[in-house]
């Protein structure tokens, strides 16, 4: 099994819908991120956690909110979607304080229309 | 704020052959540096991490470089196979009060012909 999932792996909506991308690892990790993918922009940090109570906004964190729900969740919404939330979301967690290496879910791609 | 640029874009070569794939960033107060692979329609898979102390690691055909003063990194790839063919990214991750960053390079596809 893998050891970190991502849940829809694809999902299409309408602008204004309220979606919730849904992130869970096995790996006993406490730190979880939320990134998005866009063409020609690469990978963006969108929200990070340390730790089920420390949750910090990435560098494009606006028209998302994130819960960590427990120390192996960490779910992304989008309140209320946009056609420029169109992208592929990763989720990722790292548990080593010295190295942070970071493992990536298989993704989870977006259309809203 | 990091900058990772990648160089080349794209890269196509036939199998066997060695090939370099380039990154630079722009601020060198970073804590490592990771080099991923990503398949179409998959997630990104760890290849290697450099810490900001080391100049360089290995794994299999793969190595990877470390000049944290001119702010560069390379992948080296040796005996390439048309298997390597992936999109590879480099990601450096902030030190200091940054701490926990990944900055993204756009990526280096790479295509290995039989």
């Amino acid at each position: 099994d893998a050891d970190v999932t991502q849940t829809p792996r694809n999902r299409i909506t309408k602008t204004g819908k309220r979606i919730m991308l849904e992130c869970s690892q096995t790996k006993g990790h406490d730190r979880m991120y939320w990134y998005r993918q866009d063409p020609g922009l690469g990978l963006r940090l969108i929200y990070y956690s340390f730790d089920v109570k420390d949750i910090n906004k990435g560098e494009i964190s606006d028209g998302y909110s994130v819960s960590r729900q427990a120390q192996a969740k960490f779910s992304l919404s989008l309140e209320s979607a946009i056609p420029n939330q169109t992208a592929l979301y990763f989720c990722a967690t790292s548990g080593s304080l010295v190295s942070n290496e970071q493992f990536f879910g298989p993704g989870t791609r977006l259309t809203v229309l | 704020k990091q900058e990772v640029t990648q160089i080349p874009a794209a890269l196509s070569v036939p199998e066997g052959e060695n090939l370099v794939l380039n990154c630079s960033f722009t601020d060198s107060a970073i804590y490592n540096l990771q080099w991923f692979r990503q398949d179409p329609g998959k997630g990104l898979t760890s290849l290697l991490l450099i810490q900001s102390s080391q100049r360089e690691q290995t794994s299999g055909r793969l190595n990877a470089s470390l000049d944290k003063s001119s702010g560069r990194s390379t992948l080296y790839i040796a005996a390439s196979q048309p298997g390597d063919s992936a999109t590879y990214l480099c990601a450096v991750l902030a030190g200091g009060t940054s701490y926990g960053k990944l900055t993204f390079g756009q990526g280096t596809i790479l295509t290995v012909h039989p």
